[in-house]
């Protein structure tokens, strides 16, 4: 059975700070890693995707992917209160689109 | 940027009676997929369709159904409704012709009582 881990959190961290977020997977086929933020009550939304090894910035963000050691992670720098939300990791396998989702990591950001 | 659209937004349904829940992709999508979040839980992969036919399946009950029509809006049919069926349902939309990226609609919470 595929399988994503996170940490649940909660990842408290000042504002202006990097917040590091991980993830794992089990599934060596898989091909597409996605984080998506979800505020309470609401639908998640992509923040970043990745498909190769190495970095991937955007903006105030940046997705590694080390497909060796089964590992994606998001960095956000100058953190904001309206960053808090749990990110969730998304990976889908070979052969398939349907996402797998890890439980999510809850990130509060103090201002 | 048009957005997934989702309708009914609520929905509130005793048990054993049914739910129909709509979606319409984002414009030029041709992948419709459904997912399934409880409370304090990740989505779960319900069910996906690609060009009106379906095209992966998880974890969804015999009691729920699911379709694609010729102008690319799925439905969600669930019958029997039970308590655990009380869920956010969302709905998500991928151009495969590009990239595999996944957009999520608004949800409909529902609720049976």
């Amino acid at each position: 059975q595929k399988e994503v881990e996170q940490n649940s959190g909660p990842l408290s961290v000042p504002e202006g700070a990097i917040a590091s977020l991980n993830c794992t997977y089990s599934d060596r086929g898989s091909q597409s890693f996605f984080w998506y933020r979800q505020y309470s009550g609401k639908s998640p939304e992509l923040i970043m995707f990745i498909y190769s090894n190495g970095d991937k910035e955007d903006g105030r963000f940046t997705a590694q992917l080390n497909k060796a050691s089964q590992y994606v992670s998001l960095l956000i720098r100058d953190s904001q209160p309206s960053d808090s939300a749990t990110y969730l990791c998304a990976v889908n396998g070979a052969g398939s689109y349907q996402l797998t989702f890890g439980k999510g990591t809850k990130l509060s950001v103090i201002p | 940027a048009a957005g997934v659209i989702q309708s009914p937004r609520h929905l509130i349904k005793e048990k054993r009676e049914t739910a129909t829940l709509k979606c319409y992709p984002i414009p030029r999508h041709d992948t419709v997929y459904w997912y399934q979040q409880g409370p304090g839980q990740d989505p779960q992969f319900l069910i996906s369709f690609y060009e009106k036919m379906q095209s992966d399946k998880g974890s969804i009950p015999d009691r729920f159904s699911a379709q694609q029509f010729s102008d690319y809006h799925s439905e969600l049919n669930m019958s029997s409704l039970e308590l655990g069926d009380s869920a956010l349902y969302f709905c998500a939309s991928s151009n495969s012709g590009s990239t595999d990226t996944q957009y999520f609609g608004p949800g409909t919470r529902l609720t049976v009582l």
